[in-house]
């Protein structure tokens, strides 16, 4: 398994501002991948983040808005550009761990992200 | 694209009671299944998986099923207890997870 760590667990943004959001994971993993949970909606997912190239983003997501880092094998980040109150949401990352046989998934704690 | 149809979308019981939760995939071609818990704020908890190549897979009180030809997987949870209470989420992996709105659990003590 994997433990998974994300920063902040949640804050309070004004309109117009970018937030980065920070995960971090106790093991190397392979694949990482970036969620979205509107209020009282499901996991939608933003994007795989790769290990040193480009993120693959879904459709309806694109890196001006949601630009992605991952400059290692444990860590990823996911910023939130020129946010509105659209944006209000629980972001979470999630993780596979290296060697998993099965590609299980683990998922981090989410970070809340509330837009004035 | 892979759709996903979890019912019932909420249920209460008492405590005691055992819990069926459905769900329901579009696309057949999967790797495994993954059972999730998610309470209220929070992130989700893997708490089965089952392989592409299994009909079955248990832990402790908990059962899963699946019946990839047919699209379908449920979640058996024996003696519910309130700490059960809590939001499940199933996903089918074709690559990546796609997830279904859930089944809001409450277990009345």
């Amino acid at each position: 398994s994997a433990v998974i760590s994300q920063k902040p667990s949640r804050d309070i943004c004004q309109r117009g501002t970018s937030l980065t959001i920070q995960c971090q994971v106790d093991s190397q993993v392979t694949m990482m991948f970036w969620y979205r949970q509107q209020p009282g909606q499901s996991l939608t997912l933003i994007a795989t983040a790769n290990q040193g190239s480009e993120a693959t983003y879904e459709s309806g997501f694109v890196i001006d808005k949601f630009p992605i880092s991952r400059p290692n094998l444990t860590f990823s980040t996911l910023t939130v550009s020129n946010m509105s109150p659209e944006d209000s949401s629980i972001y979470l990352c999630s993780a596979n761990p290296w060697g998993s046989p099965y590609n299980e998934q683990f998922f981090g704690p989410g970070t809340r992200l509330t837009v004035l | 694209k892979q759709e996903v149809t979890q019912i019932p979308a909420a249920l209460s019981v008492p405590e005691g009671e055992n819990l069926v939760l459905n769900c329901s995939f579009t696309d057949s071609a999967i790797y495994n299944l993954q059972w999730f818990r998610q309470d209220p704020g929070k992130g989700l908890t893997s708490l089965l998986l089952i392989q592409s190549s299994q009909r079955e897979q248990t832990s402790g009180r908990l059962n899963a099923s699946l019946d990839k030809s047919s699209g379908r997987s449920t979640l058996y949870i024996a003696a519910s207890q309130p700490g059960d209470s809590a939001t499940y989420l199933c996903a089918p992996n074709d690559y990546k997870l796609s997830f279904g709105a859930g089944t809001t659990v409450t277990v009345r003590a």
